[in-house]
């Protein structure tokens, strides 16, 4: 069962703020939420992580709202290096599990 | 900052043959996971090790399997090896947060096994 929903893929240009948008609406009372980044070929790498609010990073903001069943990651000024597989994940807290369970991420596209 | 390191880097096994990729996490960190990244597909866990006993098992094949050594680097060992085992193997690791809180999973930059 997948426990998060994000679009497939969205096309941006440099410069512009992206905003993807993730949807978690089983999200459990202690699940955290964490994006991270694949460039092909490579390993993930941890973007940013909350639980509820605001977060930002040198990287991104992450906005949580108050029920938090759906979660926006925003990259500010996206330039082509930004070109890359997004994936939001939510922790198993609950479980205690604490692998992380992929689904199907967003295909950015940044075009010049 | 110290990261995941991973070897090989390559590999190339025939049908039937075994395969070893070892893993060596951050400093100071107590959990490793494997995850096996199909082409054009997620990743998917396979298993995890806390304290060097295993913690979590997700999709690892019989044919896999993995352990971690005293001094916290982890090896999976893959036998009998399939055309469909050809994949990135990635391994994280992260260090058990407190109570209340979660931990972050930092990747190596992956084995990229392919059976012929």
């Amino acid at each position: 069962l997948a426990k998060t929903t994000q679009p497939i893929s969205m096309d941006s240009y440099e410069g512009q703020e992206v905003n993807i948008t993730c949807s978690h609406n089983n999200i459990a009372t202690n699940d955290y939420i964490t994006w991270y980044q694949q460039f092909p070929s490579q390993g993930p790498r941890f973007i940013i992580q909350g639980y509820k609010t605001k977060v930002t990073n040198e990287v991104a903001s992450l906005f949580i709202p108050a029920d938090r069943k759906s979660s926006t990651l925003s990259l500010p000024r996206v330039s082509l290096s930004d070109t890359a597989v997004y994936y939001c994940l939510v922790g198993d807290e609950d479980t205690g599990r604490r692998a992380l369970t992929f689904g199907s991420g967003t295909r950015l596209q940044v075009q010049p | 900052a110290a990261g995941v390191i991973q070897s090989p880097r390559h590999l190339i096994k025939e049908k039937r043959e075994t395969a070893t990729l070892k893993c060596y996490p951050i400093p100071r960190h107590d959990t490793v996971y494997w995850y096996q990244q199909g082409p054009g597909q997620d990743p998917q866990f396979l298993i995890s090790f806390y304290e060097k006993m295993q913690s979590d098992k997700g999709s690892i094949p019989d044919r896999f399997s993995a352990q971690q050594f005293s001094d916290y680097h982890s090896e999976l060992n893959m036998s009998s090896l399939e055309l469909g085992d050809s994949a990135l193997y990635f391994c994280a690791s992260s260090r058990k947060g407190l109570a209340g809180s979660t931990d972050t999973q930092y990747f190596g930059p992956g084995t990229r096994l392919t059976v012929l």
